[in-house]
């Protein structure tokens, strides 16, 4: 299993909801990131797991809430968001040489 | 720091055609860079990448990259565009952050349009 399996693929929430997105590998992988995409740009990092710690938070509000149940899962909790946050949320995990493997992403859109 | 710019937000070939991206960058330390695509609506996908060893890196779907030192470059080619190379193209480099992970950072993107 070579893949990272983001669900769902698509998502739209009110501004007053509550929802995850999930990422899922199985391939051993002690580092696993979430990213933010906006239409016509380049991805920005948000949150990095290292050995299901967090590593890294790129000051990213708090309406953003990562988890690391396990090695193999990651959670990106959402609450009270904006309009502003609809975007593109890629899951990555890390392999060997330094290789990234995304996920297909969530396509998240706030109302 | 580190940082990456490619030059040219949107290129159009023809198809059969050279394709070239260009990518510099920046690093305080030798970088791992490398070439992702991304087709609409999809995730990354890595083309290839360079770590060490040997300058020039041949990845998937018959494209390469040339680490060039000196001229803090590493360009993408292709020499015969195909129409479905169209898509969104992010040049990279990693720089190790500590704790085992490895943070990744993009340029802005050069799409790449391929005329029939």
């Amino acid at each position: 299993d070579t893949e990272v399996t983001q669900t769902p693929k698509h998502l739209v929430m009110g501004m007053t909801n509550k929802k995850s997105l999930k990422c899922e590998q199985h391939m051993g992988h002690r580092a696993m990131y979430w990213y933010k995409q906006k239409a016509k740009k380049p991805p920005e990092l948000m949150f990095v797991y290292s050995y299901e710690k967090l590593s890294i938070n790129e000051s990213v509000p708090s309406r953003f809430s990562p988890e690391c149940p396990n090695s193999s899962l990651l959670n990106l909790h959402l609450h009270a968001l904006q309009p502003e946050d609809s975007a593109l949320y890629l899951c990555a995990s890390l392999g060997l040489n330094e290789k990234l493997f995304f996920g297909s992403g969530t396509q998240l859109s706030v109302l | 720091a580190q940082s990456v710019t490619q030059l040219g937000s949107h290129v159009s070939v023809s198809e059969g055609a050279l394709v070239l991206l260009r990518c510099n960058y920046s690093s305080s330390v030798p970088p791992y860079l490398f070439w992702y695509v991304q087709y609409p609506n999809q995730g990354l996908q890595l083309l290839l990448k360079y770590t060490t060893g040997a300058t020039l890196v041949k990845g998937i779907n018959g494209f390469e990259a040339e680490f060039k030192k000196s001229e803090t470059s590493f360009h993408l080619t292709k020499p015969s565009a195909h129409m479905s190379d169209a898509a969104e193209y992010f040049c990279a480099v990693s720089l190790y952050s500590g704790a085992g992970s490895y943070q990744l950072t993009f340029g802005k993107g050069t799409k790449l349009s391929v005329i029939p």
